[in-house]
This record gives structure tokens, sequence and C-alpha cells, in this order.
């Protein structure tokens, strides 16, 4: 049973340039969420997608937007990168529904760093 | 929004004693709490979970409370071992949005 595989694992960008990750979630799960985590840091939440639409947002500028296409894998994208783009970006799947919160398995991330 | 504050930092114990590590949340709407491990270079993992009409949960040697009133919960790891040593995250969840919002962590070492 395959888990949450990212892609690419590590990826360098000078600032300016756009940056797309990918996600595919562990099986059976639904729902995805992209999460930013810089060093020494927690997990900060930038977006979830379920059915195909942005469903929750955290405090993010819209240089950062995603997809979810029909087999429920995402993408992220992130426009201008700037200097303070540099953190593991992580993608969670889950079931979705309402109500309780559903555990979340975590992929390996991605390490962007931007010169 | 919610926001979520874990202590301590750091934790250093000698192995087979306790570590406990405690987190507060600000939105009593919050109603899911879980708490993952991150080992150095390595993806969250998900260790113990608690909802918020449970007061305690047990596995083995890890078990999670849960004080609704004082919006509060925390990591209980008995004999712990050296393979313990990580970064452990605890997180909640607010009710009916699947959104989740992470402490900064704990760095937890077991000195052999």
């Amino acid at each position: 049973d395959a888990g949450v595989t990212q892609s690419p694992t590590h990826l360098i960008k000078t600032r300016g340039q756009q940056v797309t990750l990918r996600c595919s979630p562990k099986s059976g799960h639904d729902t995805v969420s992209w999460y930013q985590q810089a060093l020494g840091q927690g997990p900060q939440f930038i977006f979830q997608y379920y059915e195909e639409e942005e469903r929750q947002r955290g405090n993010f500028p819209d240089r950062f937007s995603g997809h979810q296409f029909p087999n429920y894998s995402s993408e992220l994208n992130v426009n201008a990168l700037l200097l303070g783009d540099s953190a593991l970006y992580l993608c969670a799947s889950s079931l979705g529904g309402q109500g309780f919160g559903q555990p979340q398995h975590f992929g390996d991330g991605t390490r962007l760093s931007i010169l | 929004g919610e926001n979520v504050e874990q202590h301590p930092s750091t934790l250093s114990v000698q192995e087979g004693d306790s570590a406990v590590i405690k987190c507060t949340y600000s939105d009593s709407a919050s109603n899911y709490f879980p708490w993952y491990k991150q080992e150095l270079g390595k993806r969250p993992q998900l260790i113990i979970d608690i909802r918020s009409n449970v007061g305690e949960k047990k596995d083995q040697r890890i078990a999670v409370t849960l004080n609704k009133t004082a919006k509060h919960f925390s990591l209980h790891i008995t004999e712990t071992q050296p393979e313990d040593s990580a970064v452990y995250f605890c997180a909640a969840c607010l009710y009916n949005f699947n959104k989740f919002y992470f402490g900064s962590g704990t760095k937890l070492n077991v000195k052999p």
C-alpha cells in the first residue's frame, strides 16, 4: 500500500522564478493538504484540496496556488519566488468529509531552496 | 484563527525516565488533537491522537491527555528509549474544517 509520495525531493530556484511541486496521496485518501515547514518550525498550513476544489486556506499570499486532479493527486504552484519561500514543503493526505478531523499522513516533502 | 503553543522547545531525559510535552490551544472549537514525531530528514509520523470527547488515550508507552476546559493537552512518554529521540509536534484541528494548526515542536533527546 503506497503512502504519500512527493516529487521532486529537492529543488533549487532563483528569486522571481516559478515552481511546481507534486503529491500523490495515500491509497484510499481523497483529500490533500499542503504545508510549509521552515527550519526549526512546525508545519504551517497553506491550503487543502478536496473534490478538486480548494476547501481551506491558511495565511499565504495568492502567489501560492494549487490544483487537485480527478485521481486525487495535487500540485502546489508558487510564483515570483522570494528568498523566504525556502523551506520544506510537505503534502499530507486524509479522508475527506465534515465533522471530526481525520488523521493526516505526510509525505517526505520537497526541499525548496531559493538563491 | 487557532494558535497552538508548545513547551518545552527542548527536553533532555535519561533513558528509562518519562517525558512530558505540553500544548495549549486558543480556539474552543478545535476537536481533534494529533501528535507527530519527526526524525531528522524524515516525514512527520502520526504517533497518537485524541478527540475532544475523550479525556485520555494510551498506546503502550505513549499517552495523551486532554483538558478541554483549560484548552491544553499533553503527550506522555514512559520508559523512554534512545530511539524516542526526535522532534515532536502537537496539532489542533478546527471543528468541521479539517484544518490543522501545529505547535513549534519539542526536540526530545534521550540519553543512553
